[in-house]
């Protein structure tokens, strides 16, 4: 069965180090979702693509978050510096247009 | 921001008891979808209703989508232990592509 793939499942930095992680979408779905999740709470949207364009990035903190997805399929997530307030759950989803979203097991994230 | 907002928050029940939990939702939709997350994993999606439908089945699961009240609700029959996780609804808002999550209801069910 297809499945979107992150890595690494867990991450601890320290602050103001550099941070990237991975996800590789379920092959054929242009729409890509990065989420950030914080304990007890939602998933927040970060940055969503449709193929290798960004269609929303209206909450992804510029100043220190990028994102790609050179090909339109895997993709990258970055933090630099990282900060405390940072450690939650990094998750990452695709789909096909106007459908239910796929989403990977997350990257754990500590920031000490 | 949050466009769906579950009630109520957390939920205790006995297996085999049934498990409502609601959606309220902000702006127009193209569908909502429900989601179901285990501790520390990531999100299951659950069914998915488009927002010309009013009522969908799947198994133990039965989802309702009242669109000029803005809202749904999750109906979990015959509640079992392995049920216990937080439910999540999302939308995907008409004229745009972001899927939007509430904050969740966290389910319990003790056996």
């Amino acid at each position: 069965e297809a499945e979107v793939a992150q890595s690494p499942r867990y991450k601890i930095t320290e602050k103001s180090q550099a941070v990237a992680f991975w996800c590789d979408p379920i092959s054929g779905h242009a729409t890509l979702y990065w989420y950030r999740q914080i304990l007890g709470q939602g998933p927040e949207l970060l940055v969503q693509f449709q193929d290798e364009s960004v269609v929303d990035d209206s909450q992804l903190p510029k100043d220190r978050f990028s994102a790609e997805r050179l090909k339109g399929v895997d993709s990258t997530l970055k933090i630099q510096p990282a900060e405390l307030g940072d450690s939650a759950m990094y998750l990452c989803a695709s789909s096909l247009e106007n459908t239910e979203a796929f989403f990977g097991q997350g990257t754990r994230l500590t920031v000490v | 921001s949050q466009q769906g907002e579950e009630d109520p928050q957390a939920l205790s029940i006995q297996e085999g008891e049934n498990a409502t939990m609601n959606c309220s939702y902000k702006t127009s939709i193209n569908n909502l979808q429900w989601y179901r997350q285990n501790s520390g994993r990531g999100l299951v999606h659950l069914i998915l209703i488009r927002s010309n439908e009013r009522e969908k089945h799947s198994g133990r699961l039965r989802v309702t989508l009242d669109t000029s009240k803005k809202s749904s609700s999750l109906l979990i029959t015959a509640s079992r232990a392995a049920d216990t996780a937080s439910y999540f609804c999302a939308t995907d808002a008409t004229g745009g592509f972001k899927t939007i999550f509430g904050a969740g209801t966290r389910l319990f069910v003790k056996a």
